[in-house]
């Protein structure tokens, strides 16, 4: 059964704190993507990666970065969490133009 | 650029009823479109797409390029239909999907 795993269901952090979000996936993936989930908004993609040590911006990068040091794991960072991050981050991963898998999410607050 | 259009945020239908999502999607390539799935509780998972012009769970979707749409039916709606619906698109040989706002089906017994 393949995998996505994130590291966090939930997470509450405070304005200014930095905080990693982590993805695994067991597939031996070459692509990982990071969205956001908000009501009314649907999934807008933050950032990919299509290598290890590659990444390229998506719809909505501003206020974040990403790490991909390992091709199983890629690391979404918030230098310094604002309220307006509130949201759920899903991860997924795909190989080529198959099908996407997503992780459960991390609920993340930021009060 | 690409886009994906869902008109509708919410829809309720009664038990077998059928049932109509909508899709509309806006590429000036040649477009690979998906149907993803979120029951409660679960994580987002692919319905169906199609190139594999298959009906998953009873459900079929064509895609008509002249209309550019996408839209996902089922002749008879079922109580565990009811999820969180989003349409998707990726240009041919591109591994970036584009989604779209997502429908919240609901089927009232």
């Amino acid at each position: 059964d393949v995998k996505v795993t994130q590291s966090s269901r939930y997470l509450v952090k405070r304005t200014g704190e930095k905080v990693f979000l982590e993805c695994v996936q067991d597939m031996d993936h070459e692509n990982m993507f990071w969205y956001r989930q908000d009501p009314g908004l649907g999934l807008r993609l933050i950032y990919f990666s299509y290598d290890v040590k590659m990444k390229e911006k998506g719809d909505i990068p501003e206020g974040y970065s990403v790490s991909r040091e390992k091709k199983e794991r890629f690391s979404l960072i918030l230098e310094s969490a604002s309220t307006n991050q509130t949201s759920m981050y899903l991860c997924a991963s795909r190989e080529g133009i198959n099908e996407q898998f997503f992780g459960p999410g991390t609920r993340l607050t930021v009060l | 650029a690409q886009r994906v259009t869902q008109p509708e945020k919410l829809l309720s239908v009664f038990k077998g009823a059928p049932v109509e999502l909508k899709c509309n999607y806006s590429y000036s390539g040649s477009p690979e479109l998906f149907w993803y799935v979120q029951y409660s509780r679960q994580r987002l998972q692919l319905l169906l797409r199609h190139i594999s012009r298959e009906s998953i769970k009873g459900f079929t979707a064509d895609l008509n390029k002249g209309e550019t749409s996408f839209h996902l039916k089922k002749p008879f709606a079922q109580e565990e239909d009811s999820a969180m619906y989003y349409c998707a698109l990726s240009g041919f040989g591109n591994e970036k999907l584009t989604f779209g706002t997502g429908t919240r089906l609901t089927i009232i017994p």
